[in-house]
């Protein structure tokens, strides 16, 4: 595709409710980021994919968050029992080459617990 | 403290004026760095990285970095309205991922 694409672009949820939510990155991309984006601050990392290997999932804020890229394109970030401190834009980013410096960022999923 | 940080803002300025975004970074094993534009609702963009100490100039935009002081900056040159946007800083430390700041809110008057 031309560029990386996240679905939904809108969440909200019931407290307590499961989400999943999807990211389509660029066409050949290796590497595939998550980042959690509060408002009014920064993104800050979650996990990051290599293929369909997960390298790094050090940023998962509890095991409620689980990532998975089974066939190394397509990526889920699911998020069980959400709570209210759940609620940011969750983007995700892709790059070619594994660096993270080269990576192009979707337009974010939108999540709103209530 | 923050890894990375940034003044918040909102910072304001005139039209053709030079912007001035500032930054400091707590880890020194942090080799490289960059500045992202963020407009609101939208995903972050990268415009500059840096990766020596000095400047880096690209268009209207240079990026400053000094090790010794583990500060970075962003000066736009003749900024435009079109610059109006969060830009939020980032370090990375060699590990795949970027560690970010709070962002700044600039906003060009005309």
């Amino acid at each position: 595709g031309a560029g990386v694409s996240q679905s939904p672009r809108y969440k909200v949820a019931k407290r307590g409710q499961d989400v999943a939510l999807r990211c389509d990155p660029i066409s050949g991309h290796v590497s595939l980021f998550w980042y959690q984006q509060a408002l009014g601050q920064g993104p800050e990392f979650l996990t990051y994919f290599q293929n369909e290997a997960q390298l790094d999932k050090s940023g998962l804020p509890s095991d409620r968050f689980f990532a998975e890229r089974p066939e190394g394109s397509v990526s889920t970030l699911k998020i069980q029992r959400t709570q209210q401190e759940d609620s940011a834009v969750y983007l995700c980013a892709s790059s070619y080459e594994g660096f993270v410096t080269e990576a192009f960022f979707g337009q974010g999923t939108r999540l709103t617990v209530v | 403290q923050k890894e990375v940080e940034q003044n918040s803002g909102p910072l304001s300025v005139p039209e053709g004026a030079i912007a001035s975004l500032n930054c400091t970074y707590s880890d020194r094993v942090s080799q490289s760095f960059f500045w992202y534009r963020q407009y609101s609702g939208k995903s972050p963009e990268l415009i500059m990285s840096i990766y020596s100490n000095g400047d880096k100039e690209d268009g209207r935009f240079t990026a400053q970095l000094n090790k010794a002081s583990q500060y970075v900056s962003l000066l736009i040159r003749d900024s435009q309205p079109s610059d109006s946007a969060t830009y939020l800083c980032a370090a990375n430390t060699g590990a795949q991922k970027l560690v970010f700041g709070q962002g700044t809110r600039l906003t060009i008057n005309p």
